[in-house]
């Protein structure tokens, strides 16, 4: 248990569906990212909040729609996924932005776009 | 592009067998985390080296930055299938924490 949750912790849906990918940290955090990780490639980052604020959006496509309504919760709003998009969809929490920090991540959403 | 190059790539040995793990980068990094990811969870931080040449034991663990602090090893002594796993190494530098490409291993009991 590392404080992070996520849920659905699976979601299949096919490409005209509309869903969202919910995160809440319970440790206090600052910063919240969201992830991809797929079979064939490094963990790729997507978004990044402070203080409920985006900083960073790693031209990421806007099928992904994301939100931070405060400090604790982080939403994924995924809408006209591709069969691409399937992978395990990873939050994670640190104290701050700095990268010396230790991530705390969730356990995932892994999703399958039909 | 700042990347981490993890080798090997994937990694099976029996129960009771030694093994390192190398993660290159041609960048120089603040600092350098190792991460384990277990099956159905998120990746959990093992340790975090901070000083060109530092050693750092976790048990049965070793983990080593470079001189120049652009590489790191890992070193397992006589793993157990509990060491199962994807291990992800990560670069700080400045704001930003680059994840490497990632070694899976799997230990046979």
């Amino acid at each position: 248990e590392t404080g992070v949750t996520q849920t659905p912790r699976h979601l299949v849906m096919g490409m005209t569906n509309k869903k969202s990918l919910k995160c809440e940290q319970h440790l206090g955090h600052n910063a919240m990212y969201w992830y991809k990780q797929s079979a064939k490639k490094p963990l790729e980052l997507m978004f990044v909040y402070s203080l409920e604020e985006r900083v960073e959006n790693n031209s990421v496509p806007s099928r992904f729609s994301p939100e931070c309504p405060n400090s604790s919760h982080l939403f994924l709003h995924l809408h006209t996924l591709q069969p691409e998009d399937s992978a395990l969809y990873l939050c994670a929490s640190s104290p701050g932005l700095d990268g010396f920090y230790e991530q705390y991540f969730g356990p995932g959403t892994r999703l399958t776009v039909t | 592009t700042q990347l981490l190059e993890q080798s090997p790539q994937f990694l099976s040995i029996q129960e009771g067998e030694n093994l390192t793990v190398y993660c290159n980068s041609s960048s120089v990094f603040s600092s350098l985390q190792w991460y384990r990811q277990e099956p159905g969870e998120g990746p959990v931080l093992l340790v975090t080296v901070v000083t060109g040449g530092e050693v750092k034991k976790l048990k049965r663990l070793t983990f080593q930055f470079g001189d120049a602090r652009k590489d790191s090893s890992l070193h397992i002594t006589a793993a157990q299938p509990g060491d199962t796993g994807l291990y992800l190494c990560a670069g700080h530098n400045t704001d930003k924490l680059i994840f490497g490409t990632g070694t899976r291993l799997q230990v046979f009991p």
